[in-house]
């Protein structure tokens, strides 16, 4: 099926630094991709929509100054947590749709495994 | 907007019984169910989906039971297994997103005793 690939798989960074993010759908090619966040227990939140050669979708309450987002191309997007604080730990996961449907059904979101950031 | 809600939060079962995991949605244009599978400090998987033009689906052990009429959809695990340990969620997607937003329940996290 699809494979979608996330990296850093986790990642430690002092206060004030930037993060960036990768995720990369390896065997199809995804227009759109997921950006949310998972806290200890709790559920995914979507932060964005990342739409491949435009502007990111955010939701709402969600900073996109601080969450920057760019999706340069079909199989790559990319999240950057700038000026970190460490109300900015958590788990960061992607998620990309096959944009054919042939890897996996048309409507299937396939995941990353997830980032953890820590922000000390 | 589209919000989902899922019940329980914590659901333990003996090994060999069966689990059910309850989900309500608020926008009747919601046409696509899916639910995915998180084992602990791992990516969500898909285990099972369904379609708003269809009331069962079943694989396996999983069935999926969707209730339009009402808004709510059922997971249903038979013959559970330790392996079936998990945080279980729900998501729906409205049929108006466009872009395949689908919007998630809170979790079920599934103990299943040996």
């Amino acid at each position: 099926g699809a494979v979608v690939s996330q990296h850093p798989s986790w990642v430690i960074c002092k206060s004030g630094t930037s993060v960036k993010i990768e995720c990369r759908s390896l065997d199809f090619q995804a227009t759109t991709m997921f950006w949310y966040r998972q806290f200890p227990k709790q559920s995914l939140m979507l932060m964005a929509t990342s739409n491949e050669g435009s502007k990111a979708t955010y939701e709402q309450g969600v900073e996109k100054d601080k969450f920057l987002i760019n999706h340069a191309s079909l199989t790559l997007s990319t999240l950057t947590v700038t000026s970190a604080h460490p109300e900015d730990s958590s788990f960061y996961i992607c998620s990309a749709r096959d944009l054919q449907g042939r890897l996996s059904g048309a409507n299937v979101l396939t995941f990353g495994a997830g980032s953890r950031l820590t922000v000390l | 907007g589209e919000n989902v809600e899922q019940h329980p939060s914590t659901l333990s079962v003996q090994e060999g019984d069966s689990a059910v995991i309850k989900c309500t949605y608020s926008d009747s244009a919601s046409n696509y169910f899916p639910w995915y599978k998180q084992e602990l400090g791992k990516r969500p998987q898909l285990i099972i989906d369904i379609r708003s033009n269809v009331g069962e689906k079943k694989d396996q052990r999983i069935a999926v039971t969707l209730n339009k009429t009402a808004k709510h959809f059922s997971l249903h695990i038979t013959e559970t297994q330790p392996e079936d340990s998990a945080v279980y969620f729900c998501a729906a997607r409205p049929s108006t997103s466009g872009t395949y937003k689908y919007i998630f329940g809170t979790g079920t996290r599934l103990k299943v005793l040996a």
